[in-house]
């Protein structure tokens, strides 16, 4: 099987600018989770989808989004970009509850 | 509401010597565990998990942890290490009862494997 993909691979935006990246998850899968990594904040959840639906969102602003197609790939849009968003966007997929997520190799976001 | 603290943000060890890693968690409910392994510019490779049934709990690349209720811990150990696994390593909890599939991981801690 294909593993999690994300595109793109590295982005670079400037401030006030709005970005979107996209995740397709392993064949089969219906979750899709949504996590920002930085070097000071470590791996933040920020939302989980589940059969087109957010099943769970963490504590970002509402400049943060996403949505799932019913193929499960998801997106996720983050909109008036600040230089801290500046990270890396990692997505997971799961099959069912307690497999972990199986970890795409991430998009790597500069904000200038 | 769930934690996670990993004690050690670097632990540097010589090649071939063994090494733990401390995770404690902190949770009102149950929780499945986890461990994940980070290499330099990729995503997260799950290492091992904890779900039900025995503590010990084996994983890939020579990796196991044990769980131990009594003390909220599900430290990672290797007998013996190699340079190639010099990553960053996170243990990660997931709650049980509300079936999701969210992570909540610690701050990781580097693993630097010298010669």
């Amino acid at each position: 099987k294909a593993g999690v993909t994300q595109t793109p691979r590295y982005l670079i935006k400037t401030r006030g600018q709005q970005v979107t990246l996209s995740c397709s998850p392993i064949s089969g899968h219906r979750s899709v989770s949504w996590y920002q990594q930085t070097p000071g904040q470590g791996l933040q959840f920020l939302f989980e989808y589940f059969s087109e639906t957010q099943r769970n969102k963490g504590n970002f602003p509402g400049r943060f989004s996403g949505r799932q197609f019913s193929n499960s790939r998801s997106e996720m849009n983050v909109s008036t970009l600040e230089l801290g968003d500046s990270a890396l966007y990692l997505c997971a997929s799961s099959s069912e509850t307690g497999a972990g997520g199986y970890f795409g190799p991430g998009t790597r976001l500069t904000v200038t | 509401a769930q934690s996670v603290t990993q004690l050690d943000s670097q632990v540097p060890v010589f090649e071939e010597a063994p090494v733990e890693l401390r995770c404690n968690y902190s949770s009102s409910v149950s929780v499945y565990l986890f461990w994940y392994v980070q290499y330099p510019n990729q995503g997260l490779q799950l290492l091992l998990k904890y779900l039900s049934g025995s503590t010990l709990v084996k994983g890939i690349n020579g990796f196991e942890a044990e769980f131990n209720k009594s003390q909220t811990s599900f430290h990672l150990r290797k007998p013996s290490v190699h340079i190639s696994d010099t990553a960053e390593y996170f243990c990660a909890v997931t709650p049980i009862a509300d079936s999701s599939y969210k992570l909540i991981f610690g701050s990781g801690t580097r693993l630097l494997v010298r010669p």
